[in-house]
């Protein structure tokens, strides 16, 4: 997974709760997103970064947030997490001066009950 | 609206058969076209890239694109079970972000 992790790999909460997902690489990339997953609709862009403390809005970023204060480390928060945020979030890092293929971390399952 | 279309299948094809497998795009500025593939249960994998008009092999992958006709195909010759996976799309318009088309699941059968 081109020295992606992410933590946790499966995550059960609770409707209202704030949850954080972490993604961490090695690979000193600029670039690195936050997808989702969900059956008929394929990976959706929630937010990205291009540098640290530099992000940017996807196509799904309502409820939620992310941060960037290491080049190393993009995190994901659900401020208040809801049944509809139930999914799995894959993380994906690129290097800068294109042609910004991705590579991906191995996903978090994520279930809001 | 940048879109990214691919039939969602299942294609099924006998073993060592060629698949073939399509993706129309509708931003005529995109740049960089890329293949992922993706097991149940996994994350995607990118298998291919392409940038100019024409075809790129790479074992038994071959990705042709047609900028004039917004089109971009992956073939696999020689098709395994183990080939047997969802494939996905995606493009880049130039910017540092990609759009996925939603994947063509392919079932190879023994």
């Amino acid at each position: 997974d081109a020295g992606i992790t992410q933590s946790p790999r499966h995550k059960v909460t609770e409707t209202g709760t704030p949850v954080t997902l972490r993604c961490h690489q090695t690979e000193n990339h600029r670039y690195m997103y936050w997808y989702r997953q969900d059956p008929g609709h394929g990976l959706r862009l929630i937010h990205y970064s291009y540098g640290v403390k530099d992000t940017d809005k996807g196509e799904v970023s309502d409820g939620y947030s992310v941060s960037r204060s290491k080049t190393e480390d993009f995190l994901l928060t659900l401020e208040s997490a809801t049944s509809s945020q139930t999914s799995v979030y894959f993380c994906a890092i690129s290097d800068e001066g294109g042609p910004y293929e991705q590579f991906f971390g191995p996903g978090t399952r994520l279930t809001v009950l | 609206q940048k879109e990214v279309e691919q039939n969602s299948g299942p294609l099924s094809v006998p073993e060592g058969a060629i698949a073939s497998l399509n993706c129309t795009y509708s931003d005529r500025g995109s740049q960089s076209f890329f293949w992922y593939r993706q097991y149940s249960g996994k994350s995607p994998e990118l298998i291919m890239s392409i940038y100019s008009n024409g075809d790129k092999e790479d074992g038994r992958f071959t990705a042709q694109l047609n900028k004039a006709s917004q089109y971009v195909s992956l073939l696999i010759r020689d098709s395994q079970p183990s080939d047997s996976a969802t494939y996905l799309c995606a493009v880049n318009i130039g910017y540092s972000t990609l759009t996925f088309g939603k994947g063509t699941m392919l079932l190879v059968s023994p």
